[in-house]
C-alpha cells in the first residue's frame, strides 16, 4: 500500500463532456504530483503540489485541464471538454517533505468515445 | 534537456536466465535515480532507488542497479527471472534539492516477457 487512492479507477465519457479524479494521500505527503500515461509511453508530468500551492506545471496542462488542492490534503484534477486524445491513464503520486522517493496511487483510465 | 533513455522496448527472457535493463539519463547534475515496475492496468512499485553512496543497490523481488556516473547509466538486473517478473519496467530520474525543478522524469518503459 502506497498511501494514495484514487476514485473512479476507470471513467468512460463522451467527447466533450467534463470530469473529475480525485486523489487522496496519506496526510505525511504533503507533496503530490500528477502524471499522465498513454499506452506504451511513460508517465509524463502534469502539475505539482506543495501542500496546497500549485508550484509546478508542465506545458501538456492545457486551459482545460485544472488541478487543485484546496487544503493541502485531497486532490482533484478536471478535464473540461474532454477530446479523445485525453484518453490516458492519470497517475496520481505523493512524497513526504523530507523524502526523495514518490509513491504511486493506481490510477485513474480515462477513456472518452 | 533533462530526459531518461531506455533503448529496449521489449525483452524476452526465459524463465531462470538473467536479465539486464538499460537505463541512460541526461542532467546537469547527478539526479536521484528509480526503477519503477508496472503490471497491466496499475500503477507504478518502486523496485529501487539510488540518492548517493554506494553505486550498487539492492530493491526487492532480488533486483539490483548499478550507478554508473561516467556513463550515466543506470541498469537494472536479476540474475534469475521468475515468470512473476513479466512487466514493464520505468527507469526515472528526480531533481535533487534546489535544482529548479520538482518533477521527475520517466523513460519510456521496457517491456518484459518471460518465457517458461
Amino acid at each position: 500500500d502506497t498511501g494514495v487512492s484514487q476514485d473512479p479507477r476507470h471513467k468512460i465519457t463522451k467527447r466533450g463532456q467534463n470530469v473529475t479524479f480525485r486523489c487522496d494521500p496519506i496526510s505525511e505527503h504533503n507533496r503530490l504530483y500528477w502524471y499522465r500515461q498513454t499506452l506504451g509511453q511513460g508517465p509524463e508530468f502534469l502539475t505539482y503540489f506543495q501542500n496546497e500551492a500549485q508550484l509546478e506545471k508542465s506545458r501538456l496542462l492545457s486551459d482545460r485541464f485544472s488541478a487543485e488542492r484546496p487544503k493541502g490534503s485531497f486532490s482533484t484534477l478536471e478535464i473540461q471538454r474532454t477530446e479523445q486524445g485525453d484518453s490516458a491513464m492519470y497517475l496520481c503520486a505523493g512524497k513526504t517533505a523530507d523524502g526523495n522517493t514518490i509513491y504511486f496511487g493506481e490510477g485513474s483510465w480515462l477513456t472518452v468515445v | 534537456a533533462q530526459s531518461v533513455t531506455q533503448p529496449d522496448i521489449h525483452i524476452t527472457v526465459s524463465e531462470g536466465a538473467s536479465l539486464e535493463l538499460r537505463c541512460n539519463y541526461s542532467y546537469g547534475a547527478t539526479p536521484y535515480l528509480f526503477w519503477y515496475v508496472q503490471s497491466p492496468g496499475q500503477g507504478l512499485q518502486l523496485l529501487l532507488k539510488y540518492f548517493s553512496g554506494d553505486t550498487l543497490v539492492q530493491g526487492i523481488k532480488g533486483f539490483e542497479a548499478e550507478f554508473k556516473r561516467s556513463q550515466s547509466s543506470f541498469n537494472l538486473r536479476k540474475p534469475s527471472v521468475h515468470w512473476s517478473d513479466a512487466a514493464e519496467y520505468f527507469c526515472a530520474v528526480g531533481a535533487p534539492p534546489n535544482s529548479g525543478t520538482y518533477k521527475y522524469i520517466f523513460g519510456t518503459g521496457t517491456r518484459l516477457k518471460v518465457l517458461a
